[in-house]
């Protein structure tokens, strides 16, 4: 069974640029989640999917942050415009209905560097 | 405001040895608590999990033990072996919602 993919695996740029990363979770699974981890941090969730519905987005800086999963399969994370604090790994993660939720599936994440 | 909290950022232990990694949380209503082990440039695995009704769960050479009076959590890994030098978050999970300890790096050495 193929994993979590999620591209690019890095990406740098500069504060105000736009950037944006995709997520392919695991086949059949409803759930996904993107997390920010910042480095020394424990991974922040800063939205979640239920098919293509947000269920929980509280935590995502709205301004600034959106995402969509518009067939319920694959995702994008955009960040417009980017400022220095956004560097971060952002990583998906992926869940199946009836499995318990803590059973999330990570991607490799993708490394942000904002100069 | 960090509802779990993993005070040592790094542990190193012999291998054969016990490795104990701790593990303090303030939000009563987490029904579950994991722990995730993370390796360079990959995302983390689901490790071992326990109930908050639970005050031991066992999985091989881990065990993760829970006071709940205590509000502290630990895993021990009993032998440490090298092939589990890596990163560890504990996480509590309120609900859907999954929150993570800041992690612990473990280097356990030969």
């Amino acid at each position: 069974e193929a994993g979590v993919a999620q591209s690019p695996r890095y990406k740098i740029i500069e504060k105000r640029q736009s950037v944006a990363f995709w997520c392919n979770p695991i086949s059949g699974h409803a759930t996904l989640y993107w997390y920010q981890q910042i480095l020394g941090q424990g991974p922040k969730l800063l939205i979640q999917f239920q098919n293509n519905g947000v269920v929980d987005d509280s935590q995502l800086p709205k301004d600034r942050f959106s995402a969509e999963r518009l067939k319920g399969v694959d995702s994008t994370l955009k960040i417009q415009p980017a400022k220095l604090e956004d560097s971060a790994v952002y990583l998906c993660a992926s869940s199946s209905p009836g499995t318990e939720p803590y059973e999330q599936y990570f991607g490799p994440g993708t490394r942000l560097t904002v100069t | 405001d960090q509802q779990v909290k993993q005070n040592s950022p790094s542990l190193s232990v012999q291998e054969g040895r016990i490795s104990i990694l701790n593990c303090d949380y303030t939000n009563s209503m987490f029904d579950y608590f994991l722990w995730y082990k993370k390796y360079p440039a990959e995302g983390p695995t689901f490790l071992i999990s326990i109930s908050s009704i639970k005050d031991k769960n066992e999985d091989g050479r881990f065990t993760v033990f829970l006071n709940k009076s205590a509000k502290h959590l630990s895993l021990h890994i009993v032998p440490s072996q090298p092939g589990d030098s890596a990163v560890y978050f504990c996480a509590g999970l309120d609900g859907n919602m999954l929150t993570f300890g800041g992690g612990t790096r473990l280097m356990v050495k030969p």
